[in-house]
């Protein structure tokens, strides 16, 4: 049974850039592929991306150029940072896996809320 | 990019009533990789079917889900007071990105 446990800062002005980490327990590490995903107040759920243990990514094209997520496979833990924020990414992030690129998310974090003001 | 159109809106139904929600996407899902979530508030989703109507590991089965190609139901038989939630569906067959519908709010009418 895998777990995740996600933290990060809060609280971001404009132009910041947002930095949210998420450990694993449980499961196999290697054995999956480790996603973002973003809920705005009020609205549906965004996609951002999403790593393997390798640390092949993919990513939204509609972020692709804010985004970076990275694996720390020492410590079992992978991290997002998006730069460049507004108060358009004000959300609550999630991290979350699934097993293969064919499969749905199975696993979710307790969500991080982030909000972006001046 | 497939996008996925959730109807309806909102559907105000009573306990024990079923509940059939609707899932369009604007291109042919791959090998029917459609999810459905529920999500109550201040909770991650939960995963209910995968693979269009394969049930998820505890699910009840009054939730079950169906179709193929770009239409996709999700049903629930009778509605139990905590099945009063939103629901997504998620297509993860044509990625990046994986995408999500906007939402159906079944609420208690």
């Amino acid at each position: 049974q895998v777990q995740l446990q996600q933290w990060g800062a809060g609280l971001l002005k404009p132009s910041e850039t947002l930095s949210l980490t998420c450990a694993v327990y449980g499961g196999s590490f290697s054995g999956y592929y480790w996603s973002w995903i973003r809920q705005p107040p009020g609205e549906g759920l965004e996609w951002i991306g999403e790593i393997n243990h390798s640390g092949s990514t993919n990513y939204n094209p509609s972020l692709k150029s804010r985004v970076t997520i990275s694996i720390d496979t020492s410590k079992n833990q992978f991290s997002l940072r998006l730069s460049s924020v507004t108060a358009a990414d004000t959300a609550v992030y999630y991290c979350a896996s699934r097993t293969t690129v064919t499969t749905p998310t199975d696993y979710w974090g307790q969500g991080t809320l982030v909000t972006v003001s001046s | 990019e497939i996008v996925l159109t959730q109807s309806p809106g909102t559907l105000s139904l009573s306990p024990g009533e079923r509940a059939t929600l609707s899932c369009r996407a604007s291109q042919s899902v791959s090998s029917s990789y459609l999810a459905w979530y529920q999500q109550k508030p201040g909770q991650a989703p939960r995963l209910l079917i995968y693979d269009a109507s394969s049930r998820a590991t505890g699910i009840p089965d009054r939730f079950s889900g169906s179709g193929s190609g770009t239409d996709f139901t999700l049903t629930i038989s009778r509605l139990e007071p905590e099945d009063f939630a939103v629901y997504y569906c998620q297509q993860y067959g044509s990625s990046p990105p994986v995408t999500f519908g906007g939402g159906t709010k079944v609420e208690i009418k």
